[in-house]
């Protein structure tokens, strides 16, 4: 089945630096939605792109479904120690019903 | 507007036994999806219910199997409990359904199988 590729893994950075984070696929998707997790709780979604090349933003964080359509980044500026989390990408491709999900990138912030 | 209720939030079961995980979608909405969540293999697809239909299934055995309620509420069932079955089982509403990619997920059932 379909696979994305989630990179980095993990972040270790300073509290006022950017972030950036990627998914690729090797097929194309129709939606790109990038969600945050919390310890303990459920993920939550906090950017959704629907066409290719829109360029997105929610407060500091600004997501873009590639030209391709086949990846997506997504950016935090200024990043406060709030940004902790784990960060997925999750894509549905034009015969899918089903969302999928990368693996994650694991985000820590250093005050 | 209450969120997604899972219930329970946490279990522990022996292996060969059974157990069933509820979930309570967001008032209004009609779709109920579950993932299983774990560290090696992250966010995997089990089912999703449309207006008491299953609509869509992930590449579970048929251990797994799911229901949808009148009132939108859902069950998961999983059968012969295996030790790698231990995992965050998470449920997500949507008002029309993942087509949408706009889930709203529970806080999880964590299951430990021993």
């Amino acid at each position: 089945g379909q696979q994305l590729n989630q990179s980095p893994q993990s972040m270790f950075i300073q509290e006022g630096e950017d972030v950036s984070m990627n998914c690729t696929s090797s097929s194309i998707f129709n939606t790109w939605l990038w969600y945050k997790q919390d310890p303990g709780e459920g993920p939550v979604l906090l950017i959704a792109l629907y066409k290719a090349g829109e360029l997105t933003s929610n407060g500091r964080l600004t997501a873009q479904f590639g030209i391709t359509r086949k990846d997506s980044f997504l950016n935090i500026s200024a990043s406060i120690p709030s940004d902790v989390g784990i960060y997925f990408c999750a894509g549905q491709g034009p015969n899918q019903g089903n969302l999928i999900f990368g693996k994650g990138t694991k985000l820590s912030v250093k005050p | 507007k209450a969120g997604v209720t899972q219930t329970p939030r946490y279990l522990i079961k022996t292996r060969g036994q059974q157990v069933t995980l509820s979930c309570s979608p967001i008032s209004g909405h009609r779709s109920v999806s579950w993932y299983q969540q774990t560290p090696g293999q992250g966010l995997q697809f089990l089912f999703e219910y449309f207006s008491e239909t299953q609509r869509n299934k992930g590449n579970f055995p048929g251990r797994f199997s799911g229901r949808q309620f009148s009132n939108s509420r859902s069950e998961m069932n999983v059968s012969t409990l295996e030790l790698g079955d231990s995992a965050l089982y998470l449920c997500a509403s949507s008002k029309t359904g993942m087509n949408t990619g706009e889930l709203f997920f529970g806080e999880g059932s964590r299951l430990t199988v021993l």
